[in-house]
């Protein structure tokens, strides 16, 4: 159980493009998921908490108008990275927690989505 | 804030023999939690194991146990018959009662030597 997908895997697009990313629990429901970004050999940053049906909170230094997150029901988050510029270019993982668990504080992760802005 | 410091950027084991890893924390809170996640080169964050601050009980998962500290806040991370599957990185990561979020450590890469 706990199974969290991301979608694509991986994705190239051209400087000014804008991508989504999709983020779904499988199997279980999420009312908080988290956006990460992480640079090679180095650990996980928290870009931004989706709770379901309110507005994101971003970490101090995250543009929210580059990072939009939408969080539309229990299973789904997106993550939209708007005009993109090679700087962009990382790797974003999210995680969700399984509102089904009383007490649950664990974060299950997606695979990651590996995105390349040329 | 708080803060996790894993001091070991790399570490490596021969294959079936045992390895910590080393964890310490930053806090001023009583109840929190604490966890270990593995990282394989797929990039999978995989949950390891978790350990509750008010349990006294360390916790163990298979080949996998901890050895909890919480006066020293230190939250070591035992790996024993260690299989080349394990080779990783490792995070050590705190999430405390009064925030929403992971607080992550720098990690461990740990090889596995056949």
């Amino acid at each position: 159980g706990a199974v969290v997908s991301q979608h694509p895997s991986r994705v190239i697009c051209k400087s000014g493009t804008s991508v989504k990313i999709e983020c779904r629990s499988l199997d279980f429901q999420a009312t908080t998921m988290f956006w990460y970004r992480q640079f090679p050999k180095q650990s996980l940053m928290l870009m931004a908490t989706s709770n379901e049906g309110s507005k994101a909170t971003y970490e101090q230094g995250v543009e929210k108008d580059k990072f939009l997150i939408n969080h539309a029901s229990l299973t789904l988050s997106t993550l939209t990275v708007t005009s993109a510029h090679p700087e962009d270019s990382s790797f974003y993982i999210c995680s969700a927690r399984d509102l089904g668990l009383a007490g649950s504080v664990t974060q299950y992760f997606g695979p990651g989505t590996r995105l390349l802005v040329l | 804030a708080q803060t996790v410091t894993q001091s070991q950027p790399e570490m490596s084991v021969q294959e079936a023999e045992t390895v910590t890893l080393s964890c310490t924390y930053d806090t001023s809170e009583s109840d929190y939690y604490l966890f270990w996640y593995k990282q394989p080169p797929s990039r999978q964050m995989i949950l390891v194991i978790r350990q509750e601050a008010y349990k006294q009980q360390n916790a163990t998962e298979n080949r996998f146990s901890v050895n909890f500290q919480k006066a020293a806040k230190s939250f070591s991370l035992k790996i024993s018959d260690s299989q080349l599957g394990d080779a990783a990185m490792y995070f050590c990561a705190y999430f405390g009662n009064y925030g929403q979020n992971f607080v992550f450590g720098p990690g461990t890469r740990l090889s596995v030597l056949p």
